[in-house]
Formats: C-alpha cells, sequence, structure tokens
C-alpha cells in the first residue's frame, strides 16, 4: 500500500505556483519522497525527489518539513501544460520498488 | 520520448485468448518494471527485473501472468486465457539499476488492453 496522503484533486490559475501537499507521517530515516506526475494518456514522469533537504530542479522545488511527515510540490509558475495527476511516493531506496497511490489531480485554469 | 517503447499501444482481444507485450527499456538501464493501471487508479506494481533475473512479483500477478527479460534487455509480458479484469493499461519502465542510490524510473507510453 502506498504510504503517502494526498488530496484527490487541486485547482491552480495560470501563471501562479501550484503547492501540493503530501503527508507522509510513517515515513523513516532512510526512505525518499519523490514525486511524479502523469498527463492524460502517457506513462508516468520523473519530477523531483528529496531525502531531508529542499530540492530544486528545472521542473520544480521539493519542500519537506523539518520532521520529514510532510511535503509539498512547488510548480513555481503553472501553464495548462502542467495539468495533469501528481503522485507523492515514498521509498526505501534502490531495491525498493515504487508504489504509486492514487495521487491529486491538478486542474490548471487558463 | 522517454527513449523506453511499448509495442503494441493498443490491443483488442477476446477473453479466452492469449497476449504478449513488448518493451524495449534503454539501452544502459539495468532495471525493468511492469505496472498496470486501470481507470482512475494509480500504476499498480506486477513484477521487476534486475538485468535477467526476475527479484519481485507483485500478489497481483497470477498463474496466467508471466515475464521474461531473457537477454537482460527487452522483456516480454504474457497473458494467457485472458479474462475481462485484465483490461489496463500495462506501463513498462526503466532504471539505472542498484549503482544509484537514488533511482529514477522511466516510463514507456503503455500498452492499452482490451478484453471483449
Amino acid at each position: 500500500d502506498a504510504k503517502t496522503t494526498q488530496p484527490p484533486s487541486m485547482d491552480c490559475a495560470e501563471g501562479r505556483a501550484a503547492n501540493l501537499p503530501c503527508n507522509h507521517s510513517t515515513i523513516s530515516g532512510n526512505e525518499y519522497v519523490y514525486w511524479y506526475r502523469q498527463i492524460h494518456s502517457q506513462g508516468p514522469q520523473y519530477i523531483i525527489h528529496g531525502l531531508k533537504n529542499n530540492e530544486t530542479n528545472e521542473m520544480a522545488s521539493l519542500i519537506i518539513t523539518e520532521d520529514r511527515k510532510s511535503s509539498t510540490l512547488i510548480l513555481p509558475h503553472a501553464t495548462l501544460r502542467d495539468t495533469a495527476v501528481y503522485y507523492c511516493i515514498v521509498r526505501v531506496g534502490r531495491d525498493d520498488k515504487i508504489i504509486f497511490g492514487k495521487g491529486t489531480r491538478l486542474h490548471i485554469l487558463p | 520520448d522517454t527513449g523506453v517503447s511499448q509495442d503494441p499501444r493498443h490491443k483488442i482481444t477476446k477473453r479466452g485468448q492469449n497476449v504478449t507485450f513488448r518493451c524495449d527499456p534503454i539501452s544502459e538501464h539495468n532495471r525493468l518494471y511492469w505496472y498496470r493501471q486501470t481507470l482512475g487508479q494509480g500504476p499498480e506494481f506486477l513484477t521487476y527485473f534486475q538485468n535477467e533475473a526476475q527479484l519481485e512479483k507483485s500478489r497481483l500477478l497470477s498463474d496466467r501472468f508471466s515475464a521474461e527479460r531473457p537477454k537482460g534487455s527487452f522483456s516480454t509480458l504474457e497473458i494467457q486465457r485472458t479474462e475481462q479484469g485484465d483490461s489496463a493499461m500495462y506501463l513498462c519502465a526503466s532504471s539505472l539499476g542498484p549503482a544509484q542510490t537514488s533511482e529514477k524510473l522511466f516510463f514507456g507510453s503503455g500498452t492499452q488492453l482490451s478484453v471483449l
């Protein structure tokens, strides 16, 4: 079973920052937080991951709380192409498979 | 295009028939995963390979399902005696494998199976 809890859906206005929350209250010290997204009719796409520190790449930023029990994925300037289902996943490491939950369906509104 | 290819993109079959799907991962990737996804749900893990070795199979994978990766490159997923409940998107993913401490999966576009 997935170890994360996400809201089923969210709306965000185009051009604004989209902040997607994820709860992972049972996360262990060696478990990473991963985010993937899935655009309609495509396979999931890796976005970002982190362990303890906040991370940023060309797609998004990941903010992990100090106690690591929750995190937020930030898309700084959402566009219509960011409309997708976003999955938050916790994973032990390289030997543990990725288990997807139901994710958050993000709607970007024009 | 992620570099992971799946064939066919769509398959329609009659109940009771056998079907086989193929996945070609990114060439240097050691790990290959199979997932199944139904409408409105996240992908469900089925099985994965490290080179040619099948390391884990989900309890979702009944005896009618078999996966192979004979030379550690492409993989096939076969479903025997298909049932209507097998209708789903079958996704393949690959990754560099255990040399990496944090593993990114690259997914193909999937094979959509419809069992009539």
